[in-house]
């Protein structure tokens, strides 16, 4: 059964840090592209990055580009996602999300870890 | 606004069908599938539609059809527990991203 456990979230400054993890099992992680999205409090889903089987490939979404940083650790069936400079509109619960073969689409959530930015 | 264009919201009886869509262009819904994402009381996404086939435990009562720069998502007899919000997302290859609908809801009367 595909898993997939988001940690890491929690409440921070403006202009902190923060770095969140997603542990994977039930399929071979080292042969999937992986995502994170994110939704704030009332609003739609929001695509944030997403990082190739090996890792060799890494694309952003403006609003995060140059602030956040996507990375995995294929031995150990890890996503990892280092969020800097945070702002009070990156508040949302971020999950992390398999990508189907061959740019598919997303096809298995996490159950998602609530990042709040606030003074 | 999103780069994906879906109904703010659609509703229907029991027993009904609905047709939820999700708009795009030739850089994104004309060149690549599409996946549907149901969620409820904004719980974690679940996939109800990826591409045209139908995930593990998803009710046959979802179908999923493109047409062009279209994308449908067809519930054929509604049920209660169908009412939620619905996303459709699919990757853009001009923009280098993953794109996302604003979303559907569909409320179930």
């Amino acid at each position: 059964e595909v898993q997939l456990v988001e940690s890491g979230g929690g409440l921070v400054q403006p202009g902190g840090s923060l770095r969140l993890s997603c542990a994977a099992s039930g399929f071979s992680f080292n042969t999937y592209s992986m995502n994170w999205a994110r939704q704030a409090p009332g609003k739609g889903l929001e695509w944030v990055s997403s990082i190739s089987a090996s890792g060799s490939y890494m694309y952003y979404g403006d609003s995060v580009k140059g602030r956040f940083t996507i990375s995995r650790d294929n031995a150990q069936n890890s996503l990892y996602l280092q969020m800097n400079s945070l702002r009070v509109e990156d508040t949302a619960v971020y999950y992390c999300a398999r990508e189907g073969d061959g740019g598919s689409p997303l096809d298995y959530w996490g159950q998602g870890t609530l990042v709040t930015v606030s003074s | 606004q999103s780069a994906l264009t879906q109904e703010a919201s659609v509703s229907g009886t029991v027993g009904q069908k609905v047709t939820l869509s999700c708009t795009g262009n030739s850089n994104n819904i004309g060149s690549y599938a599409v996946g549907w994402y149901q969620q409820i009381s904004h719980g974690a996404p679940k996939t109800v539609m990826f591409g045209n086939s139908l995930p593990s435990g998803i009710p046959d009562r979802f179908s999923g059809s493109k047409s062009g720069t279209t994308a449908s998502l067809t519930i054929s007899g509604l049920q209660p527990e169908d009412e939620a919000d619905y996303y459709c997302s699919t990757w853009d290859h001009s923009l280098s991203a993953r794109v996302f609908g604003g979303g559907t809801r569909l409320t179930v009367l």
